[in-house]
């Protein structure tokens, strides 16, 4: 089955630790994203991927971190520096214009 | 930059009932327009897209949308709705490097 997973689903972390949030995907994308959504906000970007080795910064990327070593694998680490981590985070991939996207974690930071 | 206007922040529908979730969208070139759905707690799913051509499109589940390149315009439709088309609905706008901007979304709620 080809797909995006995101894992743990439900992530509690104390403030101040930084703190990884997975995206897989076999559909043999080249492009990843990682976007944050909040009740009435709808979804910002906060990084990207077009290609291994290569990432840029979206709209709100401070406090946040990637990498992208493997085209299937790009971690998002949100750092003690982000101030509001608490979210719902989701990861997508893209083929030609069209996103694709992962099932979501949510991070609660207290 | 690109942006998206959702006025709708929630809309409530019987069922059976016609549902039409308006977007408004600024872009300077031809835009890329996407509508998503969203159930509580999960990803979401692409209803259908715009790219170039036929104006009215159409997409999963029965919806279409229609584009309206004169109102900066493109507004979802589905003729009859279901209980299970109660969801959030965002509409999003790509650019020349495929990055989507997003409407703050639409929730729709479904009374029987």
């Amino acid at each position: 089955d080809g797909g995006i997973t995101q894992s743990p689903k439900y992530l509690f972390r104390k403030e101040g630790q930084n703190v990884t949030l997975s995206c897989e995907q076999n559909l043999n994308h080249d492009a990843m994203y990682w976007y944050r959504q909040d009740p009435g906000q709808g979804l910002r970007l906060i990084y990207y991927s077009q290609i291994v080795n290569d990432f840029q910064k979206g709209d709100i990327a401070e406090g946040y971190s990637v990498s992208r070593e493997k085209k299937e694998s790009f971690p998002l680490t949100v750092t003690s520096a982000q101030k509001n981590p608490t979210a719902f985070y989701l990861c997508a991939s893209r083929t030609g214009a069209e996103q694709y996207f992962g099932p979501g974690t949510r991070l609660t930071v207290t | 930059a690109q942006s998206v206007t959702q006025p709708d922040i929630h809309i409530t529908v019987s069922e059976g009932a016609s549902l039409e979730l308006r977007c408004n969208y600024s872009y300077g070139a031809t835009p890329y327009l996407f509508w998503y759905v969203q159930s509580p707690g999960q990803g979401l799913q692409l209803l259908l897209k715009y790219f170039s051509g036929d104006t009215l499109v159409q997409g999963i589940k029965g919806f279409e949308a229609e584009f309206k390149r004169s109102q900066s315009s493109f507004n979802l439709r589905k003729p009859s709705v279901h209980w299970s088309d109660a969801a959030e609905y965002f509409c999003a706008v790509g650019d020349d490097d495929y990055k989507l901007s997003f409407g703050a979304g639409t929730t729709v709620t479904v009374r029987a």
